[in-house]
């Protein structure tokens, strides 16, 4: 089975310049999630998705980020225009609701995530 | 709002067993994973407990105490492949009505011969 898949894998890009990063989430999960992660901060949440309708976007860090989910099966993280602050790694991630003993689990899987540096 | 602790870093030598443990102070709390994340790759879903008590998985356990908003991940007989960061995160559920995982910054442990 096909895990959640991401692109670019790298980019590398000037401050003030267009960023586009591209998600597939596994094939039947209904939420979706995008994250940034750097050393200082670890892996912070920024905005989620539920059956393609945006839920929380309250840690975007700035206008400058926005994000869509046009159908069930992509969904893109822009930065416009890019800092060299917003250089980390950015993770896609998605779930199901799934059920354990009775108890539902929501279990994250990750993609590969893309290394972002602005110069 | 959610706060999560866990060691910066951990060594071990090979075959030992070593405990990494977690503390939280959150709201909605609704469950505890524990993810591997080797050095340049993504995070990988290793544990969850939802109520209180150990859960074992082959080398690996995980236990919970959601009085004292502690849990801990146990592994045993370590292999040099075990080096990497452990994260710590705990789900609960917003506003929204959803749940979300808000991760610890991870314990790196290091697995020596």
């Amino acid at each position: 089975d096909a895990g959640v898949i991401q692109s670019p894998r790298h980019e590398v890009t000037e401050m003030g310049q267009e960023v586009t990063l591209r998600c597939k989430p596994i094939s039947g999960h209904n939420s979706l999630f995008w994250y940034r992660q750097t050393m200082m901060r670890g892996l912070e949440l920024l905005i989620y998705f539920n059956n393609n309708v945006p839920i929380d976007d309250s840690g975007m860090p700035e206008d400058r980020f926005s994000a869509k989910m046009p159908n069930a099966s992509f969904s893109t993280l822009k930065i416009q225009p890019s800092e060299p602050r917003d250089s980390a790694v950015y993770f896609c991630a998605s779930s199901f609701p799934g059920l354990a003993g009775g108890i539902s689990t929501d279990t994250q899987y990750f993609g590969p995530g893309t290394r972002l540096t602005v110069l | 709002g959610q706060n999560i602790d866990q060691p910066t870093e951990m060594t071990a030598t090979e075959g030992a067993i070593v405990q990494i443990n977690c503390t939280y102070q959150t709201s909605g709390f609704n469950g505890l994973f524990w993810y591997q994340q080797h050095a340049g790759e993504a995070p990988t879903f290793l544990s969850y407990n939802v109520l209180d008590g150990l859960e074992e998985k082959g080398r690996f356990s995980s236990f919970l105490s959601r009085s004292k908003g502690y849990s801990y991940l146990l592994l045993k007989e370590l292999q040099m492949k075990d080096s990497a960061s452990y994260l710590c995160a705990v789900r609960s559920f917003g506003n929204s009505g959803y749940s979300t995982l808000t991760f610890g910054k991870g314990t790196m442990l290091l697995v020596s011969p």
